[in-house]
């Protein structure tokens, strides 16, 4: 079965610097990749997703990720950080190792990031 | 329009008793699936309709858990006998594709079994 791994339970950046969130999965076959944000008491909502075609996507809010498969990573990055960034973030592959894909999530154990003024 | 809803947004009830909840889809998605966010295990896949049909029932833990939609609209998940185990919040998300690649997730029902 695949799994996501995301190494980083927590990351503290300031406000203004850049970000880099990592993301393993181990799926050997196209994965189907996304990145969520939850914000506390809220649901998840969705940054970007990779299928296929160009290895690096852009995403709402100013995100973006790169499809590393030589590296079996994702991860999601963005340039300059805002106070409202802080949430916590998954990684998740939608991928399938056989039969239909019904789109089921796999999610990563999430890092949590703080952002300091 | 309006997104996914869940009710109730938090439950708590006595170990031992049955709860229901409650996910309406955006309308017009067919597809709709069950997770479960809990400290001890992250976010898990519970259940997945396409419609009426749950082709996809893997991740129901255990036959307490069951679930249901009606009229390819409103699902209930029911947990019968509740432990302290299920205290998570359990959200539902849709989709209108086939593969359901897209997945639009309501806020969540925080459940507590005290």
């Amino acid at each position: 079965a695949q799994s996501v791994t995301q190494p980083d339970i927590h990351i503290t950046v300031s406000e203004g610097a850049s970000l880099e969130l990592r993301c393993n999965y181990s799926y050997g076959a196209t994965p189907y990749l996304f990145w969520y944000v939850q914000s506390p008491g809220q649901g998840l909502q969705l940054l970007l997703k990779y299928f296929s075609g160009d290895t690096l996507v852009q995403g709402i809010k100013g995100f973006e990720a790169e499809f590393k498969r030589s590296q079996s990573s994702f991860n999601l990055r963005k340039p300059s950080v805002h106070w409202s960034d802080a949430a916590e973030y998954f990684c998740a592959d939608a991928s399938n190792a056989g039969g239909t894909s019904y789109g089921k999530l796999t999610f990563g154990q999430g890092t949590i990031l703080t952002v300091h003024p | 329009g309006a997104g996914v809803s869940q009710s109730p947004s938090n439950k708590v009830t006595e170990k031992g008793k049955d709860v229901e909840l409650r996910c309406d889809p955006i309308s017009g998605h067919t597809a709709l699936y069950w997770y479960r966010q809990s400290l001890g295990q992250g976010l898990e896949f519970l259940i997945y309709f396409q419609g009426n049909s749950a082709p996809d029932k893997s991740g129901l833990p255990s036959d307490r858990f069951s679930a249901e939609r009606t009229g390819g609209s409103v699902s209930t998940l029911t947990i019968q006998r509740t432990q302290q185990e299920d205290s998570a919040v359990y959200l539902c998300a849709s989709s209108d594709t086939i593969p359901s690649y897209e997945q639009y997730f309501g806020p969540g029902t925080r459940l507590t079994v005290t």
